[in-house]
């Protein structure tokens, strides 16, 4: 069985531009969720997809954004990229609410894909 | 608001010894809780979950008791190998479907 896929593995990107990075789920899994993870801020949440409608949404500006396909793909964009956007973004997937009071089917987490903004 | 305090780190520790991670949670609702394992250039790896209070999770060795009384839910393995040395996090679930982790322990087992 497939994992969580993400693409590229790696980017460099200069100040200014925007990126989008890609997510395959697990096949049959509807959610999709971005977590930004660096070494000062740790892992924090960006937003939660679930059948194309984002249902929550992190406290980051409106430069990330992201969208859900209809075979449940994700892509998050990162638009006017700053020097504090370089981290690790991880994708993760799940059947369900897997972080619901008692969805416990937990998230699939892919291998990242490492932004560098130079 | 949700937040996840994790025993710092690093933690070195010799193979066989035995490990102890600290976690504690904001009790707000009734969370599902989990484990995840970070190994070097790698994306996160569920280790293990408990979805209520007093279910205990358990995978290769590694273990956690959903405890509400003490908000905690502490990873232990009795005996480490140097296959385990990694990233070790602790996370809630919530009703707003996402997790939130502690800040993570680097664990360290030396032959």
């Amino acid at each position: 069985k497939a994992g969580v896929t993400q693409t590229p593995r790696y980017l460099i990107k200069t100040r200014g531009q925007q990126v989008t990075l890609s997510c395959s789920p697990i096949s049959g899994h509807r959610s999709v969720s971005w977590y930004q993870q660096t070494p000062g801020q740790g892992l924090q949440f960006l937003f939660e997809y679930f059948s194309e409608t984002q249902r929550n949404k992190g406290n980051f500006p409106g430069r990330f954004s992201g969208r859900q396909f209809s075979n449940s793909r994700s892509e998050m964009n990162v638009s006017t990229l700053e020097l504090g956007d370089s981290a690790l973004y991880l994708c993760a997937s799940s059947l369900g609410s897997g972080a619901g009071p008692r969805g416990g089917y937990g998230y699939t987490f892919g291998s990242g894909t490492r932004l560098t903004v130079v | 608001g949700n937040s996840v305090t994790q025993m710092e780190g690093p933690v070195t520790l010799s193979e066989e010894a035995f490990l102890t991670i600290n976690c504690t949670y904001t009790a707000t609702g009734y969370p599902s809780l989990f484990w995840y394992v970070q190994y070097p250039g790698e994306g996160l790896q569920l280790l293990l979950k408990a979805t209520k209070a007093d279910d205990k999770g358990s995978n290769k060795g590694f273990e956690a008791t959903y405890r509400k009384e003490t908000t905690s839910f502490h990873l232990e393995k009795g005996s480490v190998q140097v296959s385990d040395s990694a990233v070790y996090f602790c996370a809630r679930g919530g009703s707003a479907r996402q997790l939130t982790f502690g800040s993570g322990t680097q664990l360290t087992v030396l032959p």
